[in-house]
């Protein structure tokens, strides 16, 4: 059972350069959630997606943009990439809105 | 709005002593559920526990338990004879079935276990 897989687990970028993370799950979980991880901060949500073809703002939405063409994906993308984006991403799927959450292992990325 | 509160940052104990890891939260729901993750030095996300609103029974699971008390709005964790397995971060979270579907999580607490 993979569970939640996110590609790649590092990633250093330079200043203005773009990337996407891919997250896929296969549980057949409608919920799937991108969250930042930062020293002292905890786990700030970017951006969430309810079902197929649906994404909404979380908490910390600026300068990224996600996608949710197939279920089972949930890509983020960062257009210009800037130091105050260096973080660990963490991906989630959850079965409903109240189910617990299943984490990918993160990505850390540096952003110089 | 909603809002979650761990208020302990890090905390050192000694091997074996018992530890409450403190959770306040803040809804104005009637309807909600709580979660307790476990963060370990390699970093994946763990689920621990999930509770309702209506169901204010406390939980023990080996040497881990949840007391969650409406009055205080509290929902904390203790960890009895504690390992130094134990060390990790440990996040409370909350999500209120009428609100939008955001789950918001508390800025952890560190707790380190020392052999």
């Amino acid at each position: 059972n993979a569970g939640v897989t996110q590609t790649p687990k590092f990633r250093v970028l330079k200043t203005g350069q773009s990337m996407t993370l891919l997250c896929a799950q296969d549980m057949n979980h409608e919920y799937m959630y991108w969250y930042r991880q930062d020293p002292g901060m905890g786990l700030r949500l970017i951006h969430y997606s309810v079902g197929e073809g649906t994404t909404a703002k979380g908490e910390v939405p600026d300068g990224y943009n996600v996608s949710r063409l197939k279920k089972q994906n949930f890509l983020l993308g960062l257009e210009s990439a800037a130091p105050s984006q260096t973080s660990v991403y963490f991906c989630a799927s959850s079965y409903a809105r109240v189910s617990p959450l299943h984490f990918g292992n993160g990505t850390r990325l540096t952003v110089t | 709005a909603q809002k979650v509160t761990q208020a302990q940052t890090e905390i050192s104990v000694v091997e074996k002593e018992d530890v409450t890891l403190d959770c306040v939260y803040e809804t104005r729901d009637t309807t909600y559920y709580l979660f307790w993750y476990k963060q370990p030095p390699s970093g994946e996300l763990v689920f621990l526990i999930r509770r309702n609103s209506f169901d204010e029974q406390n939980e023990i699971s080996g040497r881990y338990s949840w007391n969650f008390q409406k009055s205080t709005s509290s929902f904390n964790f203790t960890i009895t004879a504690s390992q130094v397995v134990d060390s990790a971060v440990y996040f409370c979270a909350l999500s209120a079935l009428n609100r939008d579907d955001k789950i918001i999580f508390g800025k952890g607490t560190r707790l380190h276990i020392l052999p």
